[in-house]
C-alpha cells in the first residue's frame, strides 16, 4: 500500500500533557500533510512538510519527516479539550491525489 | 476565512436512484477533487479534476461516477445508480497548486446513505 499508516489507533492522555503520534509509508514523497476532523466532520489541513524538510513547527504542532525511514511524527504540545479528534497524515507523491492513513484517534480528558 | 461548501449535507437515497453532490470549491483554486470515507475506514481518493477535465481518478470511480463543472463556481459528483457500499461520507476539497505544494481545503462532507 502507498498509504501512510498512523500509530497509535487511538491515544488518551490528560489535558496539558503532549501527545505524539507516527506515520509511516512505502513509496518517495513529495510531501507529507497532516489533518484533523472532529467526529463527523470535515479534514481540517494542520501542517505540511516537505521532503526536503526534516521538521516543521505551527503553534503548539510539530511535525518531524525522516524520509530515510520513511516515518513522520507529529506532536501536539500542551494539549487541550479541544484537540480531541482524529488525526490523519496524508502523503502526496508526484500525482494529484493524497493517500491517507487509518488516522490516529486522540482523546484529552479534562 | 475561505471555505469549501457542500450540499447537501445528509442525503438518503433508494438503491439504484441517481444523486447528485454539490460542492462550490474555493473561488480563486483551480484543483478539484473529490474523496470519500466509509465509516470507520480510511479516506479514499475518487478523482481529481483541473482545466475542466479529469486529470486523475481510482479504481474506485468507475463508470457509474461522473464529475463536472457546470459554470464558475459549482463542482459536482454524479453517480448514476447508486449501491448499498456507496453509503459513505464525500468530502470535496480544492487547491490552489496542483502539485501538492499546500495543503487541500475541504468541504464538511455530505453524507450519503443508499437504503
Amino acid at each position: 500500500s502507498q498509504q501512510g499508516e498512523e500509530d497509535p489507533q487511538a491515544l488518551s492522555i490528560q489535558e496539558g500533557e503532549n501527545a505524539t503520534m507516527n506515520c509511516s509509508y512505502k513509496t518517495s514523497i513529495n510531501n507529507l500533510q497532516w489533518y484533523r476532523q472532529n467526529s463527523g466532520r470535515g479534514l481540517v489541513h494542520l501542517i505540511l512538510i516537505r521532503s526536503n524538510e526534516r521538521e516543521k513547527h505551527s503553534g503548539r504542532l510539530r511535525v518531524t519527516l525522516d524520509t530515510s525511514k520513511k516515518s513522520s511524527s507529529l506532536l501536539i504540545t500542551a494539549s487541550r479539550a479541544a484537540d480531541t479528534a482524529s488525526y490523519f497524515c496524508a502523503r502526496r507523491s508526484n500525482d494529484y491525489k493524497l493517500s491517507f492513513g487509518a488516522g490516529t484517534t486522540v482523546t484529552v480528558r479534562a | 476565512e475561505p471555505e469549501v461548501t457542500q450540499t447537501p449535507s445528509h442525503q438518503v437515497t433508494q438503491m439504484g436512484q441517481e444523486v447528485i453532490l454539490r460542492c462550490v470549491p474555493i473561488s480563486n483554486h483551480l484543483y478539484f477533487y473529490w474523496y470519500r470515507q466509509i465509516l470507520g475506514q480510511k479516506v479514499e481518493f475518487l478523482v481529481s479534476f483541473y482545466n475542466n477535465e479529469i486529470s486523475e481518478k481510482s479504481e474506485i470511480f468507475d463508470d457509474q461516477f461522473s464529475v463536472e463543472r457546470p459554470d464558475g463556481s459549482n463542482f459536482t459528483l454524479k453517480i448514476r445508480s447508486t449501491k448499498l457500499e456507496d453509503s459513505a461520507m464525500y468530502f470535496c476539497a480544492s487547491s490552489d497548486k496542483g502539485v501538492g505544494e499546500y495543503g487541500y481545503t475541504f468541504g464538511s462532507g455530505t453524507r450519503l446513505t443508499v437504503v
